[in-house]
């Protein structure tokens, strides 16, 4: 049971570079998320998705984008990569949109550094 | 927007000890939820809490909620060296995230 499944794990980019964050999940979950985690900033949400075919931004999307690709892969993707975008990176995903309150099941993580 | 703080920042302390991190919301929420994160590693659910004044144990840890629904609390008892990591509380409006109590224990 793979649960939230995200790669790679590890990145290095240049500046202006660009790359993609896959992620999937295999619970059949309705509801994605990527957010980013710097020290001392705790998890900031980047872009959520309530449900198949919707997106929506979270509290910081600026250089960001995604794509709900079906209901089990919500990748992320860096245009142009700016060091400020060094960060760790995590998919999560949850039954029902979080505010029902269900449980936010998180990936690994994919720590990305920008050089 | 909606805002969540935890305090303190970071906890030192002697295994053995109790440890108590506290979260604060600028709105009313309709839940709470509990997440630990061991060093190196991705968060993981502890609990939720629904209803106001409610208190959940789970062994050495418990977890309050404010009877106003604005604020939270986690208290572990005798912390033991597999307590390290941080704890996020998490609002339910916009899936904010407090900043975290990074706890650590020394033996």
């Amino acid at each position: 049971n793979a649960g939230v499944t995200q790669t790679p794990k590890f990145q290095v980019l240049k500046t202006g570079q660009s790359m993609t964050l896959q992620c999937a999940q295999d619970m059949n979950h309705n509801s994605m998320y990527w957010y980013r985690q710097d020290p001392g900033m705790g998890l900031r949400l980047i872009y959520y998705s309530a449900s198949e075919g919707t997106t929506d931004k979270g509290e910081v999307p600026n250089g960001y984008n995604v794509s709900r690709l079906n209901k089990r892969e919500f990748s992320l993707r860096l245009e142009s990569a700016a060091p400020s975008q060094t960060s760790v990176y995590f998919c999560a995903s949850s039954g029902q949109f979080r505010w029902t309150g269900n449980t936010i099941y998180f990936g690994e993580g994919s720590w990305l550094t920008v050089v | 927007g909606q805002q969540v703080m935890q305090i303190p920042q970071y906890q030192h302390v002697q295994e053995g000890e109790d440890f108590t991190t506290y979260c604060n919301s600028s709105t009313t929420l309709s839940n709470i939820q509990w997440y630990k994160q061991r060093p190196g590693g991705h968060p993981v659910f502890l609990i939720q809490l629904v209803k106001s004044g409610e208190v959940k144990k789970q062994k050495r840890l418990t977890f309050q909620f404010g009877e106003a629904k604005k604020n939270s609390s986690l208290h572990i008892t005798a912390t033991q060296t597999t307590d390290v990591g941080t704890y996020f509380c998490a609002g339910s409006e916009k899936l904010v995230f407090g900043k975290g109590t990074k706890l650590t224990v020394n033996p």
